[in-house]
């Protein structure tokens, strides 16, 4: 089945400065990639997604970088602020296109 | 639409009670799926339903587990009997087709 491996479990970046966080997948069928952030106490919320026909996406601060040849994808935040601080998911569909595999997570933290 | 709706949000019970964990999905999602986070495990997948049907339980721990679905707009998880192991989080979502997850409030579960 689907494997999602992500690095690092944690990361700690000065404000104003870009965070980048790695993940790898295992099913070369995989066609969703979406990335969650989850604050403390808090549900995981959908921050931005990719699919497999994009290479790149952008969202203001954020952007996801997809490559499909080596089964990884990316998640960049830009001019970090306090509020980016929260523990991100990567995720992956399998060809199923029905059940999500999450990644380990990793908790960011940025320092003021 | 209120989105995922979980109840109870915090539950503590004793060593062997039995425990329900109830979901109410976003109207027209036709999946939905009981994760359960813990520190040592991340996002794990229990259970996932497809129009009511249980479609892949091969994350449920135990027979200890049950999942229900008995309309598109009720689901629920038991525990019986509880153990101390099972305090988690437990989080309920939802998706259509266009797969992007909508995670309900979780239910923070503590067993004595």
């Amino acid at each position: 089945g689907e494997n999602v491996e992500q690095h690092p479990s944690t990361l700690s970046v000065q404000e104003g400065d870009s965070a980048v966080i790695k993940c790898t997948y295992s099913d070369s069928a995989s066609n969703y990639f979406p990335w969650y952030k989850q604050e403390l106490g808090k549900r995981p919320q959908l921050i931005i997604d990719i699919r497999s026909n994009v290479g790149e996406k952008k969202d203001q601060r954020i952007a996801v970088t997809l490559n499909k040849t080596a089964k990884h994808f990316s998640l960049h935040i830009t001019e970090t602020q306090p509020e980016d601080s929260a523990v991100y998911f990567c995720a992956a569909t399998p060809g199923s296109a029905s059940k999500i595999i999450f990644g380990s997570g990793t908790r960011l933290s940025i320092r003021p | 639409d209120a989105g995922v709706i979980q109840s109870p949000r915090h539950e503590v019970t004793e060593m062997g009670q039995e425990v329900t964990l109830r979901c109410k999905p976003i109207s027209g999602h036709d999946y939905l799926f009981w994760y359960r986070q813990t520190m040592m495990r991340g996002l794990e997948l229990l259970i996932y339903f497809n129009n009511n049907v249980p479609i892949d339980d091969s994350g449920m721990p135990e027979d200890r587990f049950s999942a229900k679905m008995p309309n598109a707009s009720f689901s629920t998880l038991k525990i019986q009997p509880s153990e101390p192991r099972d305090s988690a989080v437990y989080f309920c979502a939802s998706s259509s087709m266009e797969q992007v997850w909508y995670f309900g409030p979780g239910t923070r579960l503590l067993v004595l």
